[in-house]
């Protein structure tokens, strides 16, 4: 077990919808970042946050946003959700940046019908 | 570029062989990092490299970073089937908070 946790662990949608990921990183780490692994595919950095703040983005697409609250969970939110947008999404926490091992959660696996 | 290649994308071999996955980035990287996704898994850590021609061995496991810090290699030793999985390198990119790029993995099929 490495202390994140991601919810849900599977999610069925229809194109044009929206939903939430939700991620609680393990205690203390004051770093998010969220990955999108599409299948057999390697693992797409989207945005990183930083006890509360956006630090760093990758190529997440303008339809989906994130955000991380006061006590350092995060959310993923993705909107207007494409056939392609189906993948695993990953969150992963560290204390402070990307310098130090990062753990992963289970991740939630989207399928978008 | 912010990126980091990996290769091969994927390799099978036999019980017993050896095998190798490298990495390599255009920039000096100030660390690497080693995961494992075992299928249906999420990336667990395998270890963390740092300096300039560090070797760090864990069992079977060989983990290598170039002199010049732009390229890594993980090497296994007589692998077995409970090596199968995904290994991927990853390396942390500028920025305040250096966002973590991971390699696209190589996909390892271990036949008995």
């Amino acid at each position: 077990d490495s202390g994140v946790t991601q919810t849900p662990k599977h999610l069925i949608t229809a194109t044009g919808q929206r939903v939430t990921l939700r991620c609680s990183p393990r205690s203390g780490d004051l770093s998010v970042y969220w990955y999108q692994q599409s299948l057999d595919q390697g693992l797409q950095f989207l945005i990183q946050y930083y006890n509360g703040e956006e630090r760093a983005k990758g190529n997440i697409l303008e339809r989906f946003s994130a955000q991380q609250f006061p006590d350092l969970h995060s959310e993923l939110n993705l909107s207007s959700l494409e056939l392609g947008d189906s993948a695993l999404y990953f969150c992963a926490s560290n204390p402070s940046g990307g310098g130090t091992e990062a753990f992963f959660g289970q991740g939630t696996r989207l399928t978008v019908v | 570029g912010q990126q980091v290649m990996q290769i091969p994308q994927y390799q099978h071999v036999q019980e017993g062989e050896d095998f190798t996955t490298y990495c390599n980035s255009s920039t000096t990287l100030s660390n690497i990092q080693w995961y494992k996704q075992r299928p249906g898994g999420h990336p667990v850590f395998l270890i963390q490299l740092v300096k300039s021609g560090e070797v760090k061995k864990q069992k079977r496991l060989t983990f290598q970073f170039g002199e010049a810090k732009k390229n890594s290699s993980l090497h296994i030793t007589a692998t077995q089937t409970t090596d199968v999985g995904t290994y991927f390198c990853a390396a942390p990119f500028s920025g305040g908070y250096n966002k973590l790029i991971f390699g696209a993995g190589t996909r390892l099929a271990v036949h008995p």
